[in-house]
């Protein structure tokens, strides 16, 4: 596989459940980010990953989990969450972070409904 | 605050042109994104401009003015496989990508 791929790519969970987003890119990329996409608003980023380490948390609550064990995987854990968390959940990788033609390239995203 | 203005939706016809506009309002500038994405897809990439000026791409340009905060998408000789939504979105001074909610491009034969 290339590209960026995310798993699972629907997802429906009660709000007292525990489940995990799995992102794999295989492009050699040192940043990986998660975003989240709702319905006619802007891309909200979430986390970000430089070279494994969390160089971003735009006060996300603390039911949205991250995890970057290696430079070619992502998670986000998730619990006790709420109905508005319902969304698409985007995760994207580049070459790396802080520079200017910083290319983006995403994955096809998981569609999180929550119950 | 920082914010990007695009139109919520466009539709144009198959075979015609259509240009997509970007206002942006930002802490600083390094550079403005496009990004196409059909439904249930991925984003992918389309365009960056960081100077002033037209970058040409196949039936896909993109225009840049610094100075007004303005950018617009052109997309020429339409056809359906373009029904899609665009992303703009700037780099601010501390490379933090600012978002627009998007323009849905509707394509009607």
């Amino acid at each position: 596989e290339t590209g960026v791929t995310q798993t699972p790519r629907h997802l429906v969970m009660g709000m007292t459940n525990k489940k995990s987003l799995k992102c794999e890119q295989h492009l050699g990329h040192n940043a990986m980010y998660w975003y989240k996409q709702s319905a006619k608003k802007p891309l909200e980023l979430m986390f970000v990953y430089s070279l494994e380490e969390r160089v971003e948390n735009n006060s996300v609550p603390s039911r949205f989990s991250p995890e970057c064990p290696n430079s070619s995987h992502l998670f986000l854990h998730l619990h006790t969450l709420q109905p508005e968390d319902s969304a698409l959940y985007l995760c994207a990788s580049s070459q790396e972070k802080g520079t200017g033609a910083n290319v983006l390239t995403f994955g096809a995203g998981s569609r999180l409904t929550v119950l | 605050g920082q914010n990007i203005d695009q139109p919520t939706e466009m539709t144009a016809t198959e075979g015609a042109i259509v240009q997509i506009n970007c206002t942006y309002q930002t802490s600083g500038f390094n550079g403005l994104f496009w990004y196409q994405q059909h439904a249930g897809e991925a984003p992918t990439f389309l365009s960056y401009n960081v100077l002033d000026g037209l970058e040409e791409k196949g039936r896909f340009s993109s225009f840049l003015s610094r100075s007004k905060g303005y950018s617009y998408l052109l997309l020429k000789e339409l056809q359906m496989k373009d029904s899609a939504s665009y992303l703009c979105a700037v780099m601010d001074s501390n490379y933090q990508l600012i978002w627009g909610a998007g323009t849905k491009l509707i394509i009607k034969p």
